[in-house]
């Protein structure tokens, strides 16, 4: 099955600096890679999301990187605001496929003012 | 127009005791799934369903038990709750033509 490995755990940036959360996948088959922000004590929320034809995708502050030769996407956000800080997790599915996601284990994203 | 729904949201089982999440969701979505999420563990799929009548294990599927009967609705049971499924349990659908998935708000539960 899919394995998707995600890097850092906790990731501490000063307020306005940019972040950059990675993440690899195993299986070659997956080809949509979205991302989650969950904040403490509530249900995750997409937040972006990219398919495997794709190469970048941008949506304000918030852009996400696919490499399908190193099975490698990155989410990168920009001018970082306190309302950034939560967890944030990737996940990898075969489009389409009916047996759900495989996620990251997350980063804790902490915004120093 | 509600999305997912979960019940109930918080719980404290007593190990061996029986309970039922109830998930229900009014977008008329055929796929529905359960995740558990544990602390640095992420989420792990535990049953999926494509469809009424079809269920299919995921990742961490010992000691649940689901079942689909209609499109809007889709229980997961614990039959002999342990401590090791202490966790928050969350709640699922998307439609198949879509990749967005919908997450109900959670269930905290706790087995003691």
């Amino acid at each position: 099955g899919e394995n998707v490995e995600q890097h850092p755990s906790t990731l501490s940036v000063q307020e306005g600096d940019s972040a950059v959360i990675k993440c690899t996948y195993s299986d070659s088959a997956s080809n949509y890679f979205p991302w989650y922000k969950q904040e403490l004590g509530k249900r995750p929320q997409l937040i972006i999301d990219i398919r495997s034809n794709v190469g970048e995708k941008k949506d304000q502050r918030i852009a996400v990187t696919l490499n399908k030769t190193a099975k490698h996407f990155s989410l990168h956000i920009t001018e970082t605001q306190p309302e950034d800080s939560a967890v944030y997790f990737c996940a990898a599915s075969i489009r389409g496929g009916a047996d759900g996601l495989t996620f990251g284990k997350g980063t804790h994203l902490i915004i120093q003012p | 127009n509600a999305g997912v729904t979960q019940t109930p949201k918080f719980q404290v089982l007593k190990t061996g005791q029986s309970m039922t999440l109830q998930c229900a969701q009014d977008m008329n979505h055929e796929y529905m799934s359960w995740y558990r999420q544990d602390p640095g563990m992420g989420l792990r799929l535990i049953h999926y369903s494509v469809g009424a009548g079809i269920t299919d294990q995921g990742e961490v599927p010992n000691g649940y038990n689901v079942s689909r009967s209609t499109t809007e609705d889709f229980p997961l049971r614990l039959l002999s709750a342990a401590p090791s499924q202490t966790s928050v349990y969350f709640c699922a659908s998307r439609s198949p033509s879509g990749n967005t998935i919908y997450f109900g708000e959670g269930s905290w539960l706790t087995v003691v």
